[in-house]
C-alpha cells in the first residue's frame, strides 16, 4: 500500500475561522511533509517532520501550525488565514528524511479562504 | 542552493509523437533525481527515479529518463505519447542527506491531441 490519504478534499473557510487538515499514511514512513501548491506551479515545501519531530519550517507564517500526533498522522491547523493562502495543500511521506527516498504524495486538500 | 530548470513550459504533441522534456539542475555534487506527473485533478505520482547505477532509468507507463552528469541533465522521454499522457510533469532533485528533500522544477504542461 503506497497510499497517503488527506481529508477533507475541499475546504472553504473565512478569515476568522479555525480549521484543520489531516493526513495519514500506513507505510511505516518516518518522515512526513506539508507542501503548498498554487495553480500551475510546483509544490513549495512548508514543513518536514522526522520521527514525529518538526525538523524543517520553511519560514511559514504562524497562522499555519503543524502537528504530528504519531508516526502515521500529520495535521495542519489553520487560523486567521488570508485569501492568498488559498491553494492546494499536499501531504507527503517518505521512509526517512535523512537519507534520500522517494516521497509519496496524497491527493491534497483544495483550500479556499474567503 | 540547488535549483532545477524545466525550459519547456507547455508542450503540445499529437498522439504517437515522441516526447522529450528537458530538466537541468544546478548542484555540482551527488544528487538524486525524480520525475513526477500530475494528471488533471489527481495527485503527484512518481514516474521514475535515479539514485545511482545505470544512467538510463525506466519508469511506469513507458517513460524513461537519462542522467547525463556532464550536462547536469535528466531528460524525460517516451517514444510514442497517448492522449492519456496529458498532464503536468515535474522534475525534482535532492541531495543525499538533505532533510529538505525535493527541489522541484517549474513544471511542463504536456497536452496530447487525439
Amino acid at each position: 500500500d503506497t497510499e497517503v490519504t488527506q481529508t477533507p478534499k475541499h475546504l472553504v473557510m473565512g478569515m476568522t475561522n479555525k480549521k484543520s487538515l489531516k493526513c495519514e499514511q500506513h507505510m511505516g514512513h518516518r518522515a512526513m511533509y506539508w507542501y503548498k501548491q498554487k495553480a500551475k506551479k510546483p509544490p513549495e515545501l512548508m514543513f518536514v517532520y522526522s520521527y514525529e519531530k518538526l525538523s524543517i519550517n520553511e519560514s511559514v507564517p504562524s497562522r499555519f501550525s503543524p502537528e504530528c500526533p504519531n508516526s502515521s498522522l500529520l495535521n495542519l491547523h489553520l487560523h486567521a488565514l488570508q485569501p492568498e493562502d488559498s491553494a492546494l495543500y499536499l501531504c507527503a511521506s517518505s521512509q526517512t528524511s535523512a537519507v534520500a527516498y522517494e516521497q509519496y504524495f496524497g491527493p491534497g486538500t483544495r483550500l479556499t479562504v474567503t | 542552493a540547488q535549483s532545477v530548470s524545466q525550459h519547456n513550459h507547455h508542450v503540445i504533441l499529437s498522439e504517437a509523437a515522441s516526447l522529450e522534456l528537458g530538466c537541468n539542475y544546478s548542484y555540482g555534487g551527488t544528487v538524486n533525481l525524480f520525475w513526477y506527473v500530475q494528471y488533471p485533478g489527481q495527485h503527484l505520482q512518481l514516474l521514475l527515479k535515479y539514485f545511482s547505477g545505470d544512467p538510463l532509468v525506466k519508469g511506469i507507463k513507458g517513460f524513461e529518463a537519462e542522467f547525463i552528469k556532464s550536462k547536469f541533465s535528466f531528460n524525460l522521454r517516451k517514444p510514442s505519447v497517448q492522449w492519456s499522457d496529458t498532464a503536468e510533469y515535474f522534475c525534482a532533485v535532492n541531495r543525499p542527506g538533505s532533510a529538505r528533500q525535493l527541489t522541484f522544477g517549474s513544471g511542463t504542461q504536456l497536452t496530447v491531441l487525439p
